[in-house]
């Protein structure tokens, strides 16, 4: 148990599909994140909320569409997808955004797009 | 942008054997992480070094970071089945989020 929960833990969407991920953070942080995981590559920050408010967006396709609608919660919107952008998807939360604060990762979403 | 290179990608060692896997960072290292990861499931942290010079240990874990080298070490003693997974190490930049490595896949076998 890390504090933080993802669900679904596995998803299968066709291209033309529209689902969402879910995060849910129970750490009482003010930073959230989202990170992709392809094999073979470095873990990919995809987006960072602050206190709700979206502060990075890292070049991420408009496919992808994050939500936050409270500090402990974050949604990852997905439309329209790549067989590619299957991955591993992290959520992860940290106390503050600032240096020296640990970034705590839940059990990841494997999406697989068919 | 910062870029961290883990040593080696890959380490099969017996168990019991002891253990060591580096990260070297492209730029200056604010702070260093440790995780690991089973297959296809989400990050645990291990520790954090700040400061040059620094050691940490966590049971059999111990973690290193040389500033001036801009690398940290991750040894294990004794390693056990339960060891295994890959350990990625993240770096902090200082004023973004963390950038990872790709990480370093280790078996214990028996």
């Amino acid at each position: 148990e890390t504090g933080v929960t993802q669900t679904p833990r596995h998803l299968v969407m066709g291209m033309t599909n529209k689902k969402s991920l879910k995060c849910e953070q129970h750490l009482g942080h003010n930073a959230m994140y989202w990170y992709k995981q392809s094999a073979k590559k470095p873990l990919e920050l995809m987006f960072v909320y602050n206190f709700k408010e979206q502060t990075e967006n890292n070049s991420v396709p408009s496919r992808f569409s994050p939500e936050c609608p409270n500090s402990s919660h974050l949604f990852l919107h997905l439309h329209t997808l790549q067989p590619e952008d299957s991955a591993l998807y992290l959520c992860a939360s940290s106390q503050e955004l600032t240096s020296g604060n640990t970034i705590y990762f839940g059990e990841g979403s494997w999406l697989t797009v068919v | 942008s910062q870029e961290l290179e883990q040593s080696p990608q890959s380490l099969i060692v017996q168990e019991g054997k002891n253990l060591t896997i580096n990260c070297t960072s492209s730029k200056t290292l604010y702070g260093l992480y440790w995780y690991k990861q089973k297959y296809g499931e989400g990050l645990i942290f291990l520790m954090m070094l700040q400061k040059g010079g620094e050691e940490k240990s966590h049971e059999k874990i111990t973690a290193k970071l040389d500033e001036k080298k801009q690398q940290s070490s991750l040894h294990i003693t004794a390693s056990q089945p339960s060891h295994a997974g890959i350990y990625l190490c993240g770096a902090d930049p200082g004023n973004t989020p963390l950038v990872f490595g790709k990480g370093t896949r280790l078996s214990v076998i028996a």
